[in-house]
């Protein structure tokens, strides 16, 4: 078992739909809770960064935290062709917290 | 320039011959990494150096793989007698904090 699963998708939604993005992981010291975002032929680029447990918005963005269930989510609201991308959850310990630990992505695809 | 930047973009090579892949991190940072990218694999983590730490080279897959970083900014990724299951797309990162900064990559064929 992974120690982070993530539904690699492809996930197809129509504009203006309301996104949910999953993973889950099994290493319960787990602090450091991160979502990033992959065009196609670019680098990753940081959206989220969340310590410890709870809801942390930004814009459309929202990331969820519950670590009683080993789970965490990416909620875009109001989606866009835009945000067509690969998304990525990363996460890390707090006594390791630069060794992050990858999802392997869900692809997203919002049509107009 | 304000983010990390990666030089080849793109390099094709042949079986058997040396690359070198070069990153530049965000200026102040740190930390800098280096992942893999192949299709359907995700980020395969290679190295990572902390200030004048000794690096983490825990995830470099064989002997054929080193990496350098001098006066504590520019890193250099070799890959010596390269191997058709080399070819991926190389990332850089870099990070003061938890997070990491990724450049754009270098996709590697090897033919």
């Amino acid at each position: 078992q992974k120690e982070v699963e993530q539904d690699p998708g492809p996930l197809s939604v129509p504009e203006g739909a309301i996104v949910s993005l999953n993973c889950t992981y099994s290493n319960s010291a787990f602090q450091y809770f991160m979502w990033y975002r992959q065009y196609s032929r670019k680098g990753p680029e940081l959206l989220m960064y969340t310590y410890s447990s709870g809801n942390k918005e930004d814009g459309r963005f929202t990331a969820q935290v519950d670590k009683s269930s080993k789970y965490i989510s990416l909620f875009i609201r109001d989606s866009q062709p835009s945000d067509s991308a690969t998304y990525l959850c990363a996460m890390a310990n707090a006594g390791n917290n630069r060794k992050l630990i990858w999802g392997l992505g869900t692809s997203l695809a919002v049509n107009p | 320039g304000a983010g990390v930047s990666q030089s080849p973009s793109n390099k094709v090579t042949e079986k058997g011959k040396d690359v070198e892949l070069r990153c530049d991190p965000i200026s102040g940072h740190t930390a800098l990494y280096w992942y893999r990218q192949s299709l359907g694999q995700g980020l395969e983590f290679l190295i990572y150096f902390q200030g004048n730490s000794a690096p983490d080279k825990s995830g470099l897959p064989s002997d054929r793989f080193s990496a350098e970083r001098t006066g504590g900014s520019v890193s250099t990724l070799t890959i010596q007698r390269t191997q058709q299951e080399d070819s991926a797309v190389y990332l850089c990162a870099s990070s003061l904090t938890s997070y990491p900064y990724f450049g754009p990559g270098t996709r590697l064929l090897v033919l």
